[in-house]
């Protein structure tokens, strides 16, 4: 099984700063790998998969880089909506695994 | 508009059995692999199982296996999960979820879950 650890656990920033949030898996997944927002009360939302490909609807400020084991979702500049969990999500080799999750939230 | 409706959730006994179902509407149910994935009380997501559109590969995480089972009526546009031997660490909110495509293996649609509690 292909662990996924994130990084960092939370991070406190401020509207319209920029977020960089990390993903590492134990083994190369090649490009396959996606993100997901996470609310209170709401399902996940699919952002990014294959590493950089924003899913429909996916506001541009979401944007993803990386390969093999190191992976980064960037937020460009932070709206009141984006405050919430992020999970990385291998789909590279089944079983399919995510990330403990990033809480970005409010400073 | 694609929509993921569960049901079936609640509270149940350990060792005991729930089934959980998905309606679905808004895509082409009969080609897409379907899939369970699970969030326990303040924790992440853990993916349980999922199903071909054909039914012919069903896949399950290791913490279910042998316990659950993950069914289809496409005639019904409806996915299945039966859960047997139920354990608290089960408990946990279940949605339904799509694949975005046959070869892509993230979930672009989620129901809005069903809970299950496992507790005596």
């Amino acid at each position: 099984e292909i662990v996924m650890t994130q990084s960092p656990a939370s991070l406190s920033l401020s509207p319209g700063e920029k977020a960089t949030l990390s993903c590492r898996a134990s083994q190369s997944v090649d490009s396959n790998l996606a993100w997901y927002q996470s609310k209170p009360g709401q399902p996940p939302r699919l952002l990014i998969y294959v590493t950089s490909t924003r899913a429909t609807g996916v506001p541009a400020r979401f944007s993803g880089s990386g390969s093999g084991t190191e992976f980064t979702l960037t937020i460009s500049s932070l709206q009141s909506e984006d405050f919430a969990v992020y999970y990385c999500q291998q789909h590279y080799n089944w079983p399919w695994t995510f990330g403990q999750g990033t809480e970005v939230e409010i400073k | 508009e694609v929509q993921l409706l569960e049901s079936g959730g609640g509270l149940v006994q350990p060792g005991g059995s729930l089934r959980l179902s998905c309606a679905a509407s808004g895509f082409t149910f009969d080609i897409t692999p379907m899939a369970w994935v699970r969030q326990a009380p303040g924790k992440g997501l853990e993916w349980v199982s999922v199903i071909s559109g054909n039914t012919y590969v069903t896949l399950y995480a290791d913490s279910v296996n042998g316990r659950f089972t993950i069914s289809r009526d496409n005639s019904r546009n409806t996915v299945f999960l039966q859960m047997n031997n139920l354990r608290a660490e089960d408990t946990a909110l279940y949605y339904c979820t799509k694949y975005l495509r046959r070869d892509v293996a993230v979930f672009d649609s989620w129901g809005q879950g069903a809970l299950v509690t496992v507790s005596s």
